[in-house]
């Protein structure tokens, strides 16, 4: 069965720490996979996309991982500030299947 | 133009009501889905139409009813919901294809629904 697990669950940190979300997928084939934030009750917003030839992306203070042959990506966060607090949602993209979510990881960054 | 549009942003409703969400993109993509998603929950697709034609629905109630009248637009038709239905309702969309490249999938803000 395609599965997205995500860890952890939720994630409580001080304003200018790193953190590291992960992502561990079962989906196959693989085609891509997906970091998303979401910010409560509006709609994800991407952050970076990678396929299987990728192992490394950044987009500003995000950089996220992947492994495929683990089959495990992350999100590095470096400098965090108190507009980071959002949920974090992994999805892969099997090939010829549809979107596969994590359950996300909630992220708040106190002052 | 990277942007997918949903309007209302909140809508409040009765059970007996007929209401309907709206998305629309310009970014000439072919794939347009539907998601439900419950407070501290990821997106649960319901409905995906792929070249105006319905290709997937995940066992939705027939009280959801999308309609997708040309490429750009994509409508989901609300009637006799139940309280459980209250939930933000996302949009999105992407080329089709399901084949290997990156195949971005854009969400719209979401609509807040609320059933009394």
């Amino acid at each position: 069965k395609n599965q997205v697990e995500q860890s952890p669950q939720s994630l409580i940190i001080l304003e200018g720490k790193n953190c590291t979300l992960q992502c561990n997928y079962t989906v196959s084939p693989f085609s891509n996979l997906r970091w998303y934030k979401q910010d409560t009750g509006r709609g994800p917003v991407s952050l970076t996309i990678m396929t299987f030839s990728e192992n490394t992306k950044s987009n500003g203070r995000y950089t996220a991982t992947l492994d495929a042959d683990t089959k495990q990506s992350s999100l590095h966060i470096t400098a965090s500030q108190l507009s980071d607090s959002a949920s974090y949602i992994c999805v892969v993209k099997g090939y010829g299947q549809n979107f596969v979510f994590g359950p996300g990881t909630r992220l708040s960054v106190l002052p | 133009d990277t942007e997918v549009t949903q309007t209302p942003k909140h809508l409040v409703m009765g059970m007996t009501n007929k209401k309907s969400l709206k998305c629309e993109q310009h970014m000439g993509h072919r794939a347009m889905y539907w998601y439900k998603q419950k407070a501290k929950k990821p997106p649960e697709l319901m409905f995906v139409y792929s070249y105006e034609k319905l290709s997937i629905n995940e066992s939705v109630p027939s009280r959801f009813s999308p309609e997708c009248p040309n490429s750009s637009l994509l409508n989901l038709h609300l009637h006799a919901l139940q309280p459980e239905d209250s939930a933000l309702y996302l949009c999105a969309s992407s080329h089709e294809g399901g084949g290997r490249g990156k195949n971005e999938q854009f969400f719209g803000p979401g609509t807040r629904l609320t059933v009394l």
